[in-house]
């Protein structure tokens, strides 16, 4: 139940772009991302609830696509402080009790 | 400042004693969780509680125990029966079990000796 993250790890450049995806095998009644730092605890970054939609969080922003039961964040011109654990959030259609975390994606931006 | 607070942040256990991890919220939210998240993993959910007296199990409950007697707490108990206990054990909340962002507590790191 819980979702599927891709990549596991990513490796940027300060000022490159990274997408992580998130997909679910159970209908999704909505969707969180978070990070987490090394030996601290995860902190929000935002929450969609509605198929098709998009927000943004300064340079990072996500999409949920309901239908095909995924979620994607993307990172652009990224920077030193976005380096991280990603993780998405679930909960699911007819089981919202449940909140289930992917598997995480390390991401670490160099210099 | 409305917060979750987790004791201990560090502790030691010997093999076959019981030990609690403490949740503490006042935020005054309704559902609370535990999750364990070892190295490098993702977090798993062990017990989930919607409301005051009730709680549910998450996927890895097996050789946990935990109580819901106040909104406010939840404390987590890794009996002797879990064969892996040494981990890192995050509590949160959320306003309740059906939406909203989880609040975290800054986790407890627990050892087996």
């Amino acid at each position: 139940q819980q979702p599927v993250q891709s990549p596991q790890a990513v490796i940027l450049r300060e000022g490159e772009d990274a997408v992580i995806n998130c997909s679910s095998s159970k209908a999704l009644y909505s969707v969180h991302w978070y990070r987490q730092k090394h030996g601290e605890a995860p902190v929000f970054l935002m929450i969609l609830l509605k198929g098709g939609e998009q927000k943004g969080h300064e340079k990072i922003s996500a999409s949920f696509n309901e239908k095909k039961q995924q979620s994607s964040l993307y990172l652009t011109a990224s920077q030193l402080s976005y380096s991280g654990t990603y993780f998405c959030g679930t909960r699911a259609r007819g089981n919202f009790n449940k909140f289930y975390f992917g598997s995480g994606t390390k991401l670490n931006v160099k210099p | 400042d409305g917060g979750i607070t987790q004791s201990p942040k560090y502790l030691f256990r010997k093999e076959g004693q019981n030990v609690t991890l403490s949740c503490e919220q006042n935020l005054n939210h309704d559902a609370m969780y535990w999750y364990r998240q070892d190295p490098g993993q993702g977090l798993r959910l062990i017990y989930y509680s919607q409301i005051v007296n009730d709680f549910q199990k998450g996927d890895i409950a097996e050789g946990y125990s935990v109580s819901r007697e106040k909104k406010e707490s939840f404390p987590l108990t890794v009996t002797s029966a879990q064969k892996n206990p040494t981990a890192f054990y995050l509590c949160a909340s959320s306003i309740d079990a059906n939406t909203g962002e989880l609040f975290f507590g800054e986790g407890s790191r627990l050892t087996v000796l």
